[in-house]
């Protein structure tokens, strides 16, 4: 079955102590990886889009990498505008269907 | 802002009642999709069409039902409501069956059951 786990479930930062987020995925025919970040009762805002192991995506202090097994959001000397849920998401060609995982939730303290 | 827009931004009822959820989707979107988030389950995906035509089916109740019309905004009708169906639902869209394109979510519909 497909599957996605994203870890930890909350992080707190303090500002500019960097760190990762993980999503682990079991997928048949991984067809693309989402990172999204959604702002409490808002809905989730498109971050990243990776397609193969070894593709790196960065946009200001946020970098996404992706392996055959999982991919990491790498968050470079956050700031407090940082704080949100960060949700992961793959298309499957098994299923063809997006599956999201639960979610980080970041707190970046200033 | 996505430009994807749903209607209304909140949705109070009681149990027992129907209520429909509008989403219009970007400009040239094609694909509009459903979801459900509500506190213990995360993003849960309902349901998919493609350019008026269903395409992929998730965990969606047989109480709920939508289509998508000719002008591409679609309708998330909810049936025989319980307490259990309170949550966010989310729209998103995406130019085309979906195949590894990102997705664009909507503000979302906050339903409350009482």
């Amino acid at each position: 079955e497909d599957q996605v786990t994203q870890s930890p479930e909350a992080l707190r930062l303090q500002e500019g102590e960097s760190s990762s987020l993980n999503c682990s995925y079991t997928v048949s025919g991984l067809r693309g990886l989402f990172w999204y970040r959604q702002d409490p009762g808002k809905g989730p805002e498109f971050l990243f889009t990776l397609y193969s192991a070894g593709e790196e995506k960065e946009k200001e202090r946020l970098k996404a990498t992706l392996t055959k097994k999982e991919s990491f959001l790498h968050i470079t000397a956050p700031k407090p505008e940082d704080s949100a849920t960060y949700l992961c998401a793959v298309f499957t060609s098994g299923t063809y269907k997006y599956i999201f995982g639960t979610g980080t939730r970041l707190k970046v303290l200033a | 802002d996505s430009g994807v827009t749903q209607t209304p931004k909140h949705l109070i009822t009681a149990t027992g009642q129907r209520v429909t959820l509008r989403c219009s989707p970007r400009s040239g979107d094609l694909s509009v999709y459903w979801y459900q988030q509500s506190l213990d389950q995360g993003l849960q995906f309902l349901i998919q069409y493609y350019n008026g035509e269903e395409r992929a089916k998730g965990n969606i109740l047989e109480r709920f039902s939508a289509q998508q019309f000719p002008d591409l905004h679609s309708e998330l009708n909810l049936s025989s409501l319980e307490l259990g169906d309170s949550a966010l639902y989310f729209c998103a869209s995406s130019p085309t069956t979906g195949g590894g394109n990102e997705q664009f979510f909507g503000p979302g519909t906050r339903l409350t059951v009482l």
